[in-house]
């Protein structure tokens, strides 16, 4: 069973920076491409970033280009995403998702960690 | 970017039908994928490729796609059926996923 298990949020002041984590395991995560999605509070899904299976490719939302950067270690079966110069907009549920290896939807999500961008 | 268009909400009565709907330009080109979000919870996959489902999820959810609107339907409706419901798209220009705003589906 796929197993994803997001860590790191919390409240941050505007400017400030956050790593977050995902933990996967009930699959071979080495081979299959990783993304993060956001929901603000009350709103919808926004996809935020993905990462090709080794990590020599990423891509990033127009929103959060040149601020947020995600990585993963194959070798821990880990999911990164390091946010600097955060902004209240950044302020969401952060989920780490799966997607199908050969269709394009999301298959696997984690329950996701908070972000909280304020002063 | 692409955009992809919902009803912010639907109202059905238990045991009838639900029909959420997602617009899109020649939305019928591309394969449409449809998630149930229970309040609280992670999403959940439940139509890919515009109407197969994963295993595990009931034949009352079914889904078409055809010109510029897809469509979700759930038929013989429950109250553990309310739930927001998403659609998703692969935008083949900026070669990243989209998704539609969501729709609140409401059991009277």
């Amino acid at each position: 069973e796929v197993q994803l298990v997001e860590s790191g949020g919390g409240l941050v002041q505007p400017g400030g920076s956050l790593r977050l984590s995902c933990a996967a395991s009930g699959f071979t995560f080495s081979s299959y491409w990783m993304h993060w999605v956001r929901q603000a509070p009350q709103k919808g899904l926004i996809w935020v970033s993905r990462i090709n299976v080794d990590g020599s490719s990423t891509t990033y939302a127009d929103s959060v280009r040149g601020r947020f950067t995600i990585s993963r270690d194959n070798s821990k079966s880990m999911l990164y995403l390091e946010m600097n110069s955060l902004r209240a907009e950044d302020t969401a549920l952060y989920y780490c998702a799966k997607v199908h290896v050969a269709r394009g939807d999301f298959d696997g999500w984690g329950q996701g960690t908070m972000v909280t961008v304020a002063s | 970017s692409y955009a992809l268009t919902q009803p912010p909400s639907v109202s059905v009565a238990p045991g009838e039908t639900a029909r959420i709907t997602c617009e899109g330009t020649n939305i019928g080109s591309k394969s449409v994928h449809w998630y149930q979000q229970k309040s609280g919870q992670a999403p959940v996959l439940v139509v890919h490729d515009d109407s197969a489902r994963p295993s595990g999820i009931p034949e009352r959810f079914s889904g078409s796609n055809s010109g510029n609107t897809a469509a979700l339907t759930i038929s013989r409706v429950a109250a553990g059926d309310e739930a927001d419901y998403y659609c998703q798209v692969w935008d083949s220009n900026t070669d990243h996923p989209v998704f539609g705003g969501g729709t609140k589906l409401t059991v009277l």
